[in-house]
């Protein structure tokens, strides 16, 4: 079955060190996803991407983070300097119609 | 706006014993209504999911929910539970266009005693 794979499991970098994050959505989807999970708190969107552009984004994606889709297989979350507060497990989600969402295992983030 | 609150952050039952796991919502548009399942070090998986077709909902692994409008609920149910049940389960609500953020509940840890 196919499935949302994303690169690596775990990241540790130096605060205000660049960080990009991989993942590679199931390969008819059209729509993807960003979300984190800060460690004990709720699952929070970060940014939708669909035709090759942003169709939604929520606070937290300010103009530290960025996607990217460089080659039509991979979408990444670029976060240009981290934070200390950037810790936390950034999932990937893909859907084929933008209704079911089908998540990546995810990228665990420490930024120390 | 649109929100998701999950009663109980914790939840634990017996094998072989009813899983109710609740989910109430808030959304100023009818709402497309989802449970995922997270297994320890493992993403989110879509248990099941509701998009203003039938309100009794089957999913995976023998779970249900039941789309309820005038409660704006979206409870989870499962009438046996197995060992392997046990996870952090999460409601989520995104806005009837589909195309749209999931908002997701705090997530309720469901416990299965042998």
């Amino acid at each position: 079955e196919p499935e949302v794979t994303q690169t690596p499991s775990h990241q540790v970098t130096q605060m205000g060190q660049e960080v990009i994050l991989r993942c590679v959505p199931i390969s008819n989807h059209l729509y993807f996803y960003w979300y984190r999970q800060i460690l004990g708190q709720k699952v929070e969107f970060l940014v939708s991407f669909y035709n090759n552009e942003i169709s939604e984004k929520s606070e937290i994606f300010d103009d530290q983070f960025s996607v990217e889709r460089p080659d039509g297989s991979n979408f990444t979350l670029k976060i240009r300097s981290t934070k200390l507060e950037d810790s936390a497990m950034y999932f990937c989600a893909s859907s084929a119609t933008g209704v079911e969402q089908y998540f990546g295992p995810g990228t665990r983030l420490t930024v120390t | 706006a649109q929100s998701v609150t999950q009663l109980g952050s914790h939840v634990s039952v017996s094998e072989g014993a009813l899983v109710l796991l609740r989910c109430n919502y808030s959304s100023s548009v009818p709402p497309y209504l989802f449970w995922y399942v997270q297994y320890p070090n493992q993403g989110l998986q879509l248990l099941l999911k509701y998009t203003s077709a039938a309100t009794l909902v089957k999913g995976i692994n023998g779970f249900e929910a039941e789309f309820k409008k005038s409660e704006t609920s979206f409870h989870l149910t499962k009438p046996s539970a197995h060992m392997s049940d046990a996870a952090e389960y999460f409601c989520a609500v995104s806005m009837d266009t589909g195309r749209r953020a999931l908002t997701f509940g705090s997530g309720t840890r469901l416990q299965v005693q042998p």
